[in-house]
């Protein structure tokens, strides 16, 4: 069955300090990896990752795809009070399946101290 | 452009009551996907709509049912609600099939006594 992990599960770091955050996954038709930001309930869209060592950067927020190695990571430099929040990771299918189009991780809960 | 909206908010219902939750999509949009995200876990894939027909399903059990209509709004409709029926329940919107530009709403937080 195909599945994604995050790790680690919680994080609690403090202002300034600089995050990184994994997603490895098994996937048996692979599209493209997403990253949200979820801080109380609707998930805000962060990233799309379709092609293996090319860089997203917005701000602070950054990422990357292996797909040789089957993972993802999403940087975080300075990390603010602000970016305290749930991180999920999820995997897009090809649409109609019983798996749907997305398939998540338990998503990383990071704390960010003052 | 409005966004994803979902209603109610929050919603308490007692075990075996049916419950009917709402979703708008972003207009535009005309695919609505379903999640249940219970507490600590990551969303779970309950059906996705594309035109008004059911366009793929998780494995939840028949009581999880829905509906899209012309406008593209959906709902979802769970019968003999279950103590693990408790969870956040989020609707998604796309503007096309497939498309993983996925817009969500907010979610309903429901809670079965």
């Amino acid at each position: 069955e195909d599945k994604v992990v995050q790790s680690p599960l919680s994080l609690v770091v403090h202002e300034g300090d600089t995050v990184t955050l994994n997603c490895s996954y098994e996937v048996t038709n692979f599209r493209s990896l997403l990253w949200y930001k979820q801080e109380k309930k609707a998930p805000t869209f962060l990233f799309m990752l379709t092609s293996s060592g090319i860089e997203k950067k917005s701000g602070r927020l950054s990422s990357i795809l292996d797909k040789k190695e089957l993972f993802s990571i999403l940087n975080i430099t300075a990390t603010q009070t602000g970016d305290s929040a749930v991180y999920l990771c999820a995997v897009a299918l090809p649409y109609g399946g019983s798996q749907g189009n997305l398939i998540f991780g338990k998503g990383t809960k990071l704390s960010v101290k003052p | 452009e409005t966004g994803v909206t979902q209603s109610p908010t929050h919603l308490i219902k007692t075990r075996g009551q049916q419950v009917t939750l709402r979703c708008s999509s972003q207009s535009g949009h005309n695919t609505v996907s379903w999640y249940q995200q219970a507490l600590g876990q990551g969303p779970q894939f309950i059906f996705q709509y594309y035109r008004e027909e059911e366009n793929g399903r998780g494995n939840f059990p028949p009581r999880f049912s829905g509906l899209q209509f012309p406008n593209y709004s959906s709902e979802l409709n769970v019968n003999a609600l279950e103590l693990d029926d408790s969870a956040l329940y989020l609707c998604a919107s796309s503007p096309e099939l497939p498309n993983y530009g996925y817009t969500f709403g907010s979610g309903t937080r429901l809670t079965v006594v």
